[in-house]
């Protein structure tokens, strides 16, 4: 069964700073990777999706890259702002035998970018 | 605007009195889902549907129901409540199953006492 993993479950640091999020999966027969930012009571926003043949995406100040192989994504947020603070969440698909019908979620990180 | 429509956002009810949270997308999407997130737990499946008259379970289906009649909506029914489905509840959409974007609701947040 699919896994996903979210290190550092909680970061916090200087606006202006660069930061990585991590996430790793245990099984990298996936389709793509999804990587969501949930704010305090509200639903989740996706940020970026990659499929599996690709090696990175970007938006703006977010980019994220996809290691299949080695069931690895992260998320580089550049230049924070104290508006990125949210919890971050990846989710891959998880699989029936009838195919994709799903995410799993990792735990999330939930990030605070100190004015 | 495109969006998944949640209601109600919030509810407290009492144990074993029947609810229904409804969920409705204007996006004409095959697949909907709902998830329940609990602190230290993540975000779990509860059920999801392929298409219209199709569903299935996710990984925690116990103690709810769904139905799909209409490809709009997607309502959750908890016939007899219990304590432990306090939690925040998702509603989710996507064109097709899996392999694209999921669009999420704003979340339902239910208390049973």
């Amino acid at each position: 069964k699919q896994e996903v993993t979210q290190i550092p479950a909680a970061l916090s640091v200087p606006e202006g700073e660069n930061l990585v999020l991590n996430c790793s999966f245990t099984d990298s027969a996936i389709y793509n990777l999804q990587w969501f930012r949930q704010d305090p009571g509200k639903g989740l926003t996706s940020l970026l999706l990659i499929q599996s043949s690709q090696r990175e995406q970007t938006s703006g100040r977010l980019n994220a890259s996809l290691d299949k192989s080695s069931g690895r994504s992260t998320l580089y947020i550049a230049a924070s702002q104290p508006g990125d603070s949210a919890t971050y969440l990846c989710a891959v698909p998880m699989y029936s035998g009838g195919g994709a019908d799903g995410l799993t979620f990792g735990k999330g990180t939930h990030l605070i970018i100190q004015p | 605007e495109a969006q998944v429509t949640q209601n109600p956002r919030y509810l407290i009810t009492v144990t074993g009195k029947k609810l229904t949270v409804t969920c409705s997308q204007n996006m004409n999407h095959e697949y909907m889902s709902w998830y329940r997130q609990d602190p230290g737990l993540g975000l779990r499946q509860i059920y999801y549907s392929m298409n219209v008259e199709v569903t299935d379970k996710g990984d925690v289906p116990e103690g709810y129901k769904v139905s799909r009649k209409e490809k709009r909506n997607f309502p959750l029914i908890l016939e007899s409540p219990s304590p432990n489905q306090t939690s925040l509840y998702f509603c989710a959409s996507s064109i097709f199953s899996g392999a694209n974007v999921l669009t999420f609701g704003a979340g339902s947040r239910l208390t049973v006492l």
